[in-house]
């Protein structure tokens, strides 16, 4: 079946170390998203690429890092900078043959500064 | 740019009785409009869209959305609901051209009572 596999689901990290939290999708999408979910907040988008090789900052980009090496694969690693990690993690793709105008999401992954 | 509101954070309602949940969203330029469906500790579906043509969307799951250009407004109903429908409520929004990105709301949690 087609989707968006995030892994793992349940991460721990301790202050000051890097994590990196895998998306690959098989959809043969284009474009590819990360973002941040906090209680109250809602989604906020954290990078996006559009094209393999290239990606673009979102709002919340700060303390955060992406690659996008493989069309299918956009990894993301939050850093010893980003100064209240904790959160869900959500990564989505699109298609350009839609318009772009439905994102599929992976089921997520929930981050714990310990 | 664009940004979104949800009138309510949370909204309680017996079962089999009729919903609204209310989005408005501003914007300098036309837009696309989503509504998403968050079950606990999953990733988002999409429950149904608005590009253009008919102002009346139906999407799964007995969803309906209104899109009021006038007051800027995407609300979203269901006539009937059931416990199943207990999850949080995303309305989101996109411009058609430029980046590929989603604004979101905070989020509304409907809660089904029986």
């Amino acid at each position: 079946d087609g989707g968006i596999t995030q892994s793992p689901k349940y991460l721990f990290r301790k202050e000051g170390q890097n994590v990196t939290l895998s998306c690959e999708q098989n959809l043969n999408h284009d474009a590819m998203y990360w973002y941040r979910q906090d209680p109250g907040q809602g989604l906020r988008l954290i990078y996006y690429s559009q094209i393999v090789n290239d990606f673009q900052k979102g709002d919340i980009a700060e303390g955060y890092s992406v690659s996008r090496e493989k069309k299918e694969s956009f990894p993301l690693t939050v850093t010893s900078a980003q100064k209240n990690p904790t959160a869900f993690y959500l990564c989505a793709s699109s298609t350009l043959q839609g318009g772009y105008t439905e994102a599929f999401f992976g089921q997520g992954t929930r981050l714990t500064v310990v | 740019a664009q940004s979104v509101t949800q009138l309510d954070s949370q909204v309680p309602v017996f079962e089999e009785a009729p919903v609204e949940l209310r989005c408005n969203y501003s914007s300098s330029v036309s837009v696309y409009l989503f509504w998403y469906v968050q079950y606990p500790n999953q990733g988002l579906q999409l429950l149904l869209k608005y590009l253009s043509g008919s102002t009346l969307v139906k999407g799964i799951n007995g969803f309906e959305a209104e899109f009021n250009k006038s007051q800027t407004s995407f609300h979203l109903r269901k006539p009937s609901v059931h416990i199943s429908d207990t999850a949080e409520y995303f309305c989101a929004v996109r411009a058609p051209q430029g980046a590929q990105k989603l604004v979101f709301g905070q989020g509304t949690r409907l809660t089904i009572n029986p």
